[in-house]
Parts: C-alpha cells; sequence; structure tokens
C-alpha cells in the first residue's frame, strides 16, 4: 500500500530565505509526482508535476525534483515571501490510477 | 470559467439524512475523484472514476456511493449521514491519468453533520 508522508509538518521561516520541504513515498511504481498549494479555506492549486521519467521540473521560485529509485522529492522555494505561507501537499499517482496525498507542510513566512 | 464546479459549498445534516454532493468539469477530463480531507488526516481518497461508466473504491469508501452520471458529472451520495463524515469534500478531475495526469480540484464543500 502507498504512503506517503511530508516532513516537516510545520515550518516557520524569515521572509527572504531559500526552503526545502520533503516527500518520501514507499513504493516507486507511479506515473508521476504533483506538489500543490491550498490556502486556509480554499482547493487545491497544481504548482509542479513531475513525471516518473523525469528528474525535476521549475516554475519561477519553485523547483521541484524527483528521485524514484529512493522515493523522495524535494519542492524548493526560492527567496520566500509572505505570500508563499500555504500548506503544501505532495501527491503521487500509483500504477492503479489513483492519487494518494501526503498529509502536508504548514509553511509560514515571516514578514 | 473552465474549471470544476461543487455544489453545494457548505451543508448541515442531521445524523441519518440524506444528501447527494454534485461534481461537474468542463474541460473534458476522462477520470475524476472524490476526496475527504480531515484535520490531522489530509486527502484521503473515497472513490474515483477512471473513465465514463466506471467507478472503484478508494481508501474510505464506507458509507459513500458514486455515479458517474457522464463524462462532465460525478456525484458523492452519502445515504444515511454519520457525524464521522462530517468534513470538507473535494471533487477533482484530469484528462487521462496516465498520459496527461494533472488534477484540477474544486473549491470544496464543507458538511456537517449534526
Amino acid at each position: 500500500k502507498q504512503e506517503v508522508t511530508q516532513i516537516p509538518a510545520a515550518l516557520s521561516v524569515p521572509e527572504g530565505e531559500n526552503l526545502v520541504l520533503n516527500c518520501s513515498f514507499t513504493d516507486s511504481a507511479i506515473y508521476n509526482l504533483q506538489w500543490f498549494r491550498q490556502d486556509p479555506g480554499k482547493g487545491l492549486t497544481s504548482l509542479l508535476l513531475i513525471q516518473s521519467s523525469q528528474r525535476e521540473q521549475t516554475s519561477g521560485r519553485l523547483n521541484a525534483s524527483l528521485d524514484k529509485s529512493s522515493g523522495r522529492s524535494t519542492l524548493y522555494i526560492a527567496a520566500s515571501q509572505p505570500g508563499d505561507s500555504a500548506t503544501y501537499l505532495c501527491a503521487v499517482t500509483n500504477r492503479d490510477d489513483k492519487i494518494i496525498f501526503g498529509k502536508g507542510t504548514r509553511l509560514h513566512i515571516l514578514p | 470559467n473552465a474549471g470544476v464546479t461543487q455544489t453545494p459549498k457548505f451543508q448541515v445534516l442531521k445524523t441519518g439524512q440524506s444528501m447527494t454532493l454534485q461534481c461537474a468539469q468542463d474541460m473534458n477530463h476522462n477520470s475524476m475523484y472524490w476526496y475527504r480531507q480531515d484535520p490531522g488526516m489530509g486527502l484521503r481518497l473515497i472513490y474515483y472514476s477512471a473513465s465514463e461508466g466506471t467507478t472503484d473504491k478508494g481508501e474510505v469508501p464506507n458509507g459513500y456511493n458514486v455515479s458517474r452520471l457522464n463524462k462532465r458529472e460525478f456525484s458523492l451520495r452519502l445515504e444515511s449521514a454519520a457525524p464521522s463524515q462530517t468534513s470538507v469534500y473535494f471533487c477533482a478531475s484530469n484528462l487521462e491519468f496516465r498520459f496527461m495526469p494533472e488534477a484540477f480540484f474544486g473549491q470544496g464543500t464543507r458538511l456537517t453533520v449534526v
């Protein structure tokens, strides 16, 4: 059974710092991994999608990497801003077509 | 606006009442999903539909039924609501989970069962 774990559960950093969020998964037979952002009381917004054959994806200040063999992904946020404060969720698409989520990392950027 | 639309946004039910949560997408996506989100539990898959005419159980299907009415619509039904079903429910869709897997989410339905 696929399990997705995100560490840390919560993180507070001063504005301007670079930071890394971690995601690990137990079954490496995945189609892809996706990072989402969720603001309080809102739905999910897709940030980055990495196919199983890819190693990383970049969008603006965000960079996501994937090491499928070790079951790990990281989301790197450069030059953090208060507007980056949100919960970040990692999700994998299994070979049985299910999308399984981690519990998320609550990020707070201190002005 | 293109996207995933869920109705209602908020609902309060009494224990034992039934209701249907509606979800519709206008992106011609094949796959649709229902999740529930609870504090400290993350998002858990209830049911999914890989394509029109098919539905499959997820992690927590007990107490729920689904209908893939057509390609656009995927509904979630609670036949006899229980307080344990108090949660935020999200519907999601993607074009084809193996080849174009980016998932889009609705804004959620906040359900309280008293």
